[in-house]
């Protein structure tokens, strides 16, 4: 696609139900990130892949959180009995290899009430 | 450990120039970045540098002394579009090209 898409853009979840965010690159960056940005805080490094390598995995938080990425191509990030600290916008972004830049989808907004 | 500091706020008036500010500790160095981000919206690319100097980019210029660990962005002619919160990131060198991103300054230009 022209960039990279998330969704849902906004979820409102229950405190103790799993969520999933989807995660669509520009076709072609093998490189795809996320990350999360609580309110007024900096961008928190999640989780990272590259390829067809093993996901770096050191940013996720606890073990509540886990993402994959199907055909080297759409991520998921699913977050199970979620708690309320887990409210932020989770954002992706995608690279290509070699290339330093990042270009950022739209995040979505995790809300846990 | 990775640390990236930058100022919270700042308030400039429109037409007028605006630096911020940061400073960074990583374990490694491979690059700075600095990324807009209007509110509710991606973070956008507005310039990268790694090695010393000023690039300039139009309105905006950013500069980097490695030495010193010390980047600043540079706005000039600044307009109400330019408010946004503004993001300074280091790649630190490391297999995956993450990026470390400081807390954001966000950026508030009156009339």
């Amino acid at each position: 696609g022209a960039g990279v898409s998330q969704s849902p853009s906004n979820k409102v979840t229950e405190k103790g139900k799993d969520v999933e965010l989807r995660c669509d690159p520009i076709s072609g960056h093998t490189a795809l990130y996320w990350y999360r940005q609580s309110l007024g805080q900096g961008l928190e490094f999640l989780i990272y892949f590259q390829g067809n390598s093993a996901p770096d995995k050191s940013g996720l938080p606890s073990d509540r959180f886990s993402a994959e990425r199907t055909g080297g191509s759409v991520s998921t990030l699913t977050i199970q009995r979620t708690q309320q600290e887990d409210s932020a916008v989770y954002l992706c972004a995608s690279s290509l290899v070699g290339d330093y830049g990042y270009t950022f989808g739209s995040g979505t907004r995790l809300t846990v009430v | 450990g990775q640390n990236i500091d930058q100022p919270t706020e700042m308030t400039a008036t429109e037409g007028a120039i605006v630096q911020i500010n940061c400073t960074y500790q990583t374990s490694g160095f491979n690059g700075l970045f600095w990324y807009q981000q209007h509110a509710g919206e991606a973070p956008t690319f507005l310039s990268y540098n790694v090695l010393d100097g000023l690039e300039e980019k139009g309105r905006f210029s950013s500069f980097l002394s490695r030495s010193k660990g010390y980047s600043y962005l540079l706005l000039k002619e600044l307009q109400m579009k330019d408010s946004a919160s503004y993001l300074c990131a280091v790649n630190s060198n490391n297999a995956g090209n993450m990026l470390t991103f400081g807390g954001g300054t966000r950026l508030m230009v009156k009339p």
